[in-house]
């Protein structure tokens, strides 16, 4: 399986902040997935990101509040924008891999206040 | 309702317990199986993965799939203290390329 890291690992933000997370996928991968995970809840998908294309969101997620960026194979960019205590979560990112399953980074832990 | 089900726990169970963790889901079209397993401060590790029904063995690990009850289970045979996490069911209606849906993990602690 691919190695995923994750970049910061864990921060603490004043609220109407913004914070990028950063990851990084040791082989070239086609898509990559940003999922959120709050505390006490199951994961769930922000948006699929394609090189050399726009995201795609899921409902209740947008643009303006989570943009991303894919510049290149092994790379993505999620910022979380104006940031709220509601925020707080465990971002994620997860690329495909042998089996075509999902595997995911080690996470970056976002505390608001 | 959420489109899947699974009791938060914590489950508390002696060191070697044969553990039973379950998901029930509602979307028929659902192929692909996922047990997760995540440590505390840690991303959620891929554990045992099933295309559609049936049974699939991994070592002390094995993963139940029943469609016609829309009901997932993993089984953990002589459960160790190291088996204590979080343990996600996800599911997905084509493979790969799509999103996971996940329940909300149940937690799990084996104690010596």
């Amino acid at each position: 399986s691919a190695v995923i890291s994750q970049k910061p690992s864990r921060d603490i933000c004043q609220r109407g902040t913004s914070l990028t997370i950063q990851c990084q996928v040791d082989s070239q991968v086609t898509m990559m997935f940003w999922y959120r995970q709050q505390p006490g809840q199951s994961l769930t998908l922000i948006a699929t990101a394609n090189q050399g294309s726009e995201a795609t969101y899921e409902s209740g997620f947008v643009i303006d509040k989570f943009p991303i960026s894919r510049p290149n194979l092994t790379f993505s960019t999620l910022t979380v924008s104006n940031m709220s205590p509601e925020d707080s979560s465990i971002y994620l990112c997860s690329v495909v891999g042998s089996q075509e399953t999902q595997y995911f980074g080690p996470g970056t832990r976002l505390l608001v206040l | 309702q959420k489109e899947v089900e699974q009791d938060p726990g914590p489950l508390s169970v002696p060191e070697g317990a044969i553990v039973s963790l379950n998901c029930t889901y509602s979307n028929s079209a659902f192929q692909y199986f996922m047990w997760y397993r995540q440590y505390s401060r840690k991303g959620p590790e891929l554990l045992m993965y099933t295309y559609s029904s049936g049974n699939k063995e991994d070592g002390r690990f094995t993963a139940q799939v029943d469609k016609s009850s829309k009901y997932i289970s993993l089984f953990i045979r002589d459960s160790q203290p190291s088996d204590s996490a979080t343990y996600l069911c996800a599911m997905q209606a084509s493979g790969g390329y799509n999103k996971l849906i996940f329940g909300a993990g149940t937690r799990l602690a084996v104690h010596p």
